[in-house]
């Protein structure tokens, strides 16, 4: 069991708009704002998408967006393409313990 | 270009050692902490572990699952990080990937927080398995 809540799965149609959201504690996203987004093709490598909640980095399309509230983080995909289906991890700084805790991922079908 | 390649994943018996390679380019490697994550077959990311930059000491870190069984270290002289795995479990098999970040962050004078992650390598499989 992941320390971080993500659905396991959410859908869209090109073009559309869809969250996905990533449920922690006090201890870790609601505590910091040190939460960051990951998607991961089949057989690739995870990229970096989104840190410290809500920024972009260099080359990561705008469509691409991230906030959070409370213990609450959310990824926000935009004008939905068919190259965004993959699965997205979200992670985040922990106080105790283990320093880097993640979801268990969430696979987005552009149907 | 900013680039990780590792390397030195394998087919490894119950109980026995292997140490992976990371070897970093296109950025300056003693600047930075160096991470190891794994992911299990079909499974999601798992931390295992940092080495922070010899500025904040080059001290480690270690998620509880590989504490005393795995060792990372780093040689900056070769732009590279290590990942020495013991007493390997059936449990281990994963591909293993090595990034950048983690810690603190000194750059120019400022000095910031980084727990994220980026860029990742292409990964390397260990198999444990007898």
């Amino acid at each position: 069991q992941s320390a971080l809540t993500q659905p396991a799965s959410v859908s869209g149609s090109p073009g559309q708009s869809i969250t996905i959201s990533c449920t922690g504690t006090s201890s870790d996203i609601g505590g910091y704002n040190y939460v960051s987004w990951y998607q991961q093709h089949p057989g690739k490598a995870p990229k970096l998408m989104i840190y410290d909640v809500s920024n972009r980095p260099s080359g990561v399309s705008n469509r691409f967006s991230g906030s959070k509230s409370g213990n609450t983080a959310s990824l926000t995909i935009s004008g939905l393409q068919a190259e965004d289906e993959a699965d997205y991890y979200c992670s985040s700084y922990i106080s105790a313990g283990t320093l880097v805790v993640f979801g268990g991922g969430t696979k987005l079908t552009v149907l | 270009e900013v680039q990780l390649v590792e390397s030195g994943g394998g087919l490894v018996q119950p109980g026995r050692s292997l140490r992976l390679s990371c070897t970093a380019s296109g950025f300056t490697f003693g600047e930075h902490a160096m991470s190891w994550f794994r992911q299990a077959p079909g499974k999601g990311l798992e931390w295992v572990g940092f080495i922070r930059s010899k500025v904040f000491g080059g001290t480690i870190e270690y998620a509880a699952s590989v504490k005393g069984r795995f060792t990372i270290s780093r040689d900056d002289s070769k732009n590279s990080a290590y990942l020495h795995m013991d007493s390997l479990k059936t449990e281990d098999t994963a591909v293993y990937y090595c990034t950048r970040g983690g810690g603190r962050y000194c750059s120019g004078g400022s000095c910031y927080s980084r727990w994220w992650f980026d860029p990742w390598g292409q990964g390397t499989l260990v198999t444990v398995s007898s």
